[in-house]
This record gives C-alpha cells, sequence and structure tokens, in this order.
C-alpha cells in the first residue's frame, strides 16, 4: 500500500500557483519524497524529489515539513497543460526500489 | 538527458497470439528496469522488476510464464505478453533508474480482441 496521502482532486486558475499537499507521516529517515506527474494516456514524468531540505528545479518547489511528515509541491505558474494526475511517493534512496504507487491528485487548471 | 523509449506505442491484436514490448534507455545504461500496468482510472501496479543479466522478480499475483521479461542488454528490456486475451488489455509503462531517479517511458496500449 502507499504510504501517502493526497487529495484525489484540486483546481488552480491558469497563471496561478498550484500547491499540492501530501501527507506521509510514516516515512522513514532514508526515504526521500518524490513527485511524478501523469498527463491523460502518457507515462509518469519525474518533477522533483528531496530528503529533508526544500528543493527547487525548472520546473516545482518542494517543500518539506521540519518533522517530514507531509510535504508540499508547488507549481508556481500554473498552466493548462499542468492538468495531470499528481503523485507523491516515499521511497528509499536510489533508482532500483520500486515506487509504490497511490491515487494521486487530479489537478485541473482553469482558464 | 534521462529519455526512456517504447514500442510500439499501440497494438491490436487477435486472442491468443504474443505480443513483444521493448523499453529502451536512449541516453544513459540501467541495470534495473521496472515494468508496470494501468488500467483505466487506476494507478499503476507494479508487475516485475528487470535486472540486467539475470531473471526477473514478479510481484504476486503476475504469471511470470504468461509475461516474459528479458533484460539482455544495460539498455534494453523486453516484455512478451503470450497468448494474450481480451483481460490482458491494458496500457503497459517500463522505467529505467538513472543516479537516485527513475525515468518513465511514454507506454504502450495493448488491446486485444
Amino acid at each position: 500500500d502507499a504510504k501517502t496521502t493526497q487529495p484525489p482532486s484540486m483546481d488552480c486558475a491558469e497563471g496561478r500557483a498550484a500547491n499540492l499537499p501530501c501527507n506521509h507521516s510514516t516515512i522513514s529517515g532514508n526515504e526521500y519524497v518524490y513527485w511524478y506527474r501523469q498527463i491523460h494516456s502518457q507515462g509518469p514524468q519525474y518533477i522533483i524529489h528531496g530528503l529533508k531540505n526544500n528543493e527547487t528545479n525548472e520546473m516545482a518547489s518542494l517543500i518539506i515539513t521540519e518533522d517530514r511528515k507531509s510535504s508540499t509541491l508547488i507549481l508556481p505558474h500554473a498552466t493548462l497543460r499542468d492538468t495531470a494526475v499528481y503523485y507523491c511517493i516515499v521511497s528509499p534512496w536510489g533508482s532500483n526500489y520500486q515506487l509504490i504507487w497511490g491515487a494521486g491528485t487530479k489537478l485541473i487548471i482553469k482558464p | 538527458g534521462a529519455v526512456v523509449s517504447q514500442h510500439p506505442s499501440w497494438v491490436i491484436c487477435k486472442s491468443g497470439t504474443s505480443v513483444k514490448i521493448e523499453c529502451r534507455s536512449l541516453d544513459f545504461q540501467a541495470t534495473t528496469m521496472f515494468w508496470y500496468r494501468q488500467f483505466p482510472k487506476q494507478s499503476l501496479m507494479l508487475m516485475a522488476t528487470s535486472n540486467e543479466g539475470s531473471k526477473a522478480t514478479y510481484e504476486q499475483g503476475v504469471e511470470k510464464d504468461k509475461f516474459l521479461i528479458n533484460h539482455a542488454s544495460l539498455t534494453l528490456s523486453t516484455l512478451t505478453v503470450t497468448s494474450a486475451h481480451p483481460e490482458d488489455s491494458s496500457f503497459y509503462i517500463c522505467s529505467a533508474g538513472r543516479e537516485e531517479t527513475q525515468y518513465f517511458g511514454p507506454g504502450t496500449r495493448l488491446l486485444v480482441l
């Protein structure tokens, strides 16, 4: 079973920041928080990951609480192309560990 | 960088035939690749873990004789659905690991008539 809890759906206005929450209260010390998204009928796309520090890249920012029990993915200026299902996954460091997928959050960007 | 391709992108076949799906890491080598299946309106379900040069590890409930996996090189893994039936119709997705992240292929949509 997935170790994360996400709201099933969210709306956001185009051009505004989209803030997607994720709870992972049972996260272990060696587990990272990964975010992926899946646009309809496509393979998942990697967005960002982090351990305990906040992270930022060209796509998004990841804010992890100090106790690491929750995190927030921030898309700073959402566009219509950001409409997708966003998955928050916790997994040990390394690319050889299987990812366990929950239901994710369906983010709909509205004009 | 970190591009993963799949071929074919979609396939339609008759019941009882076999279908091979290729997964390639185009700009990096991957000792481990993963195969997932996704049914409509559901999340990804891991089918098997494919390790280069060794036998794949299958998840519980996935028939290894029906879903044959071969990982012959560091850039190629194949999934063969043998004697496909309509219930095997699904979206099959592979991923390949690079450094600390997995990157996913675009998926293969299989329709068995």
